[in-house]
């Protein structure tokens, strides 16, 4: 099952913060996030793991909520190069590293 | 270092026709993926092989395509025959550490197949 984004597009200023939201109607193992600028290929930027190990960039931050089944990615103090598709990549099953990703979040940074 | 190389990046075809993709991993990944990503969509996996031994395959539409990974590091995806509905850009990723979820993927840039 394909885990659900929101919100699936946003367009910010420069400077601006953004949270982009990820559920899942199955229980999570990890919440894997990357983005992906228009004709290139996902780049990774995140890991988050059951029980609160995480794995990922510096300047991205990132929440994991086993209860609810959800992880959010926050985007502080936005810059140009931001933007692109945002997508969360869901692992259902211990270790497999099977990735069901979500159907993106757009965001669009203005100066 | 080297990322994940494949070849070609664009191929338009006619539907029935029968198309390969290639991929080359990342020297020492034990994990390699190809996706199928349709235009505004996630990408979703097609294929994940540990070495040169299928993982997964739940997704393939075995009925057309299939996939090999000699000696455990090159890897072709092959699609026979093509229909209008697998125009989409395939992925290839691969992993270091087999089934380990703390690992990231790392993606190639793609082969943009459009079928007519």
């Amino acid at each position: 099952q394909q885990p659900v984004q929101s919100p699936q597009a946003v367009i910010l200023r420069e400077g601006e913060d953004a949270v982009i939201n990820c559920s899942s109607s199955k229980a999570l193992y990890s919440v894997h996030w990357y983005r992906q600028k228009h004709g290139e290929a996902p780049v990774f930027l995140m890991i988050l793991l059951k029980g609160g190990e995480q794995k990922g960039h510096e300047k991205i931050s990132a929440s994991f909520n086993e209860k609810k089944q959800q992880s959010s990615l926050y985007l502080t103090a936005s810059q140009l190069s931001y933007s692109g598709t945002y997508f969360c990549g869901t692992e259902y099953g211990l270790g497999n590293e099977k990735l069901t990703f979500g159907t993106g979040t757009r965001l669009t940074i203005i100066p | 270092e080297a990322g994940v190389a494949q070849s070609p990046r664009y191929k338009i075809i006619e539907k029935r026709q029968s198309v390969a993709f290639w991929c080359n991993p990342i020297s020492g990944h034990a994990t390699l993926y190809w996706y199928q990503q349709i235009l505004g969509q996630g990408p979703k996996l097609l294929i994940q092989f540990q070495n040169n031994g299928v993982v997964d395959d739940s997704q393939l539409p075995k009925d057309r395509f299939s996939a090999e990974r000699l000696k455990g590091v090159d890897s072709t995806l092959k699609i026979q025959p093509a229909k209008l509905e697998d125009s989409a850009v395939y992925l290839c990723a691969s992993s270091l550490v087999p089934l380990s979820s703390y690992n990231e993927q790392f993606f190639g840039p793609g082969t943009r197949l459009t079928v007519l």
